[in-house]
């Protein structure tokens, strides 16, 4: 059963960037089977889908929040990142990663989370 | 953006009752709809996925309905357990987009 942790700061201020990584244990993250994805969720709110990264480095971000998100993979370790610019009090949040099968043919949805991390981001 | 809606955003009921979510997507996703449920602290737990299918280890008391722009979510006798909120999901197309949520309380 694979396994998915997020960590990095807790606290962020204004301006600076938000870095988080996620680690995967329980399987491989250099599989073509699987889109490794971050979701967040202001506290009190609903899940805002950010964007996936597959296994070779292909990513994809939701058009609909602006470009300062970047997800990256680090298939050595085993972890792929999300990095986030010029946060502001807005993108307080918990933050997700998570995995999902990859087919075309069959989509599927999210079958598996990390526990979630809060990042407040406050001067 | 395939906007997605939920009704009701909360929802009062009892141990027992019988409880059905709605979500309307802006266009077509034919079956490609997911319902999750979220405790408070917790990451979401997929119950449905393809609309209809249950997922491992979820009660039958869960069932899923619905094709092209209209779902529901039907908790047959609700139980303690099941007070939470729920999302309805759309991975029709990128982005994919979430319900508001449905927040199930006593």
């Amino acid at each position: 059963q694979v396994q998915l942790q997020e960590s990095g700061p807790g606290l962020v201020k204004p301006s600076q960037t938000l870095s988080l990584t996620c680690s995967v244990s329980g399987g491989s993250i250099s599989g073509s089977d699987y889109y490794w994805s971050w979701i967040r969720q202001p506290p009190g709110k609903g899940l805002e889908w950010i964007g996936f990264i597959s296994s070779r480095g292909s990513t994809y971000y939701n058009p609909s929040l602006d470009s300062r998100f970047t997800i990256s993979i680090d298939t050595s370790n085993n972890q792929f990142s999300l990095r986030l610019n010029s946060v502001t009090a807005a993108d307080t949040a918990v933050y997700f990663c998570a995995r999902y099968p990859s087919s075309i043919a069959a989509p599927s949805p999210i079958d598996d989370w990390g526990q979630g991390i809060l990042v407040t981001v406050s001067s | 953006d395939i906007q997605m809606t939920q009704s009701p955003s909360t929802l009062s009921a009892s141990v027992g009752d019988r409880v059905t979510i709605t979500c309307r997507a802006s266009q077509s996703i034919s079956t490609w709809l997911a319902w999750y449920q979220q405790k408070p602290g917790k990451a979401p737990k997929v119950l449905i996925s393809d609309a209809t299918g249950l997922e491992s280890g979820v009660p039958p008391r869960f069932s899923g309905s619905g094709s092209g722009t209209e779902f529901t979510l039907t908790v047959s006798s609700l139980q303690p357990d099941d007070f939470a909120t729920y999302y309805c999901q759309q991975y029709s197309g990128y982005p994919w987009t979430f319900g508001q949520g449905t927040k199930v309380e006593i």
